[in-house]
């Protein structure tokens, strides 16, 4: 089973400021890599596929990139709406596995 | 447009087997390259990966529950059903349906809440 690892667990940033949140796969899931973004009392909702794609809707301040095993989703200046827990997960294996979470809070 | 919506007990007992059902419209799952997934989330945790069933009637799961669930699809009622024997309080979580191209989930349903306590 891969394991994706998520850093940091909380991410304390200001409105307007740039997130970086990291995702870690245990062993190459090539690019196919989700992220998804979860509002207390809501269901998740898919931002990143490929890697890099952003899903239909998503605002373009959203962006992803991979090296390796390495992924990274950069949300370039932090709206109010913004403030969630990031989840990344790799379709490339069985089973589908998702990483513990990034909480972005405001600072 | 595409919808999911989860159904089923909001409680069930110990050992009991839970059922749900996941009911959606906007697609066909008879469709190449489609499926529907179940993921859960226990209260104030991360979510983990349960099941996904495809158009062609491939099914995986997760190892670790591999013995305790069944997924099922029923394509004229556009439902898919997620059965989860011998229930235990650590299954408390809300257990949401996925619409799972082979790209990734890229709609959910709303979620259904689900304890299990005598």
């Amino acid at each position: 089973e891969i394991v994706m690892t998520q850093s940091p667990a909380t991410l304390s940033v200001s409105p307007g400021e740039r997130a970086t949140l990291s995702c870690r796969a245990s062993q190459s899931v090539s690019s196919n890599l989700a992220w998804y973004q979860q509002k207390p009392g809501q269901a998740p909702r898919l931002l990143i596929y490929g890697a890099s794609t952003r899903a239909t809707g998503i605002p373009a301040r959203f962006s992803g990139s991979a090296s390796g095993t390495e992924f990274t989703l950069t949300i370039s200046s932090l709206q109010s709406e913004d403030f969630a827990v990031y989840y990344c997960q790799q379709y490339n294996n069985w089973p589908r596995t998702f990483g513990q979470g990034t909480k972005v809070e405001i600072k | 447009q595409i919808t999911l919506k989860e159904s089923g007990p909001t409680l069930v007992k110990p050992t009991q087997t839970l059922t749900l059902t996941c009911t959606f419209s906007g697609f066909s799952l008879s469709t190449s390259g489609v499926g529907v997934g179940w993921i859960r989330q226990p209260p104030g945790k991360a979510l983990e990966w349960l099941a996904l069933i495809y158009w062609d009637d491939d099914n995986r799961y997760s190892p670790s529950l591999k013995s305790r669930l069944t997924i099922t699809k029923d394509t004229s009622k556009n439902q898919v059903v997620l059965t989860m024997t011998n229930m235990d309080p650590v299954d408390t979580a809300t257990y949401y349906c996925a619409h799972s191209p082979l790209w990734g989930m890229d709609v959910w349903g709303q979620g259904t809440t689900v304890t299990v306590s005598s």
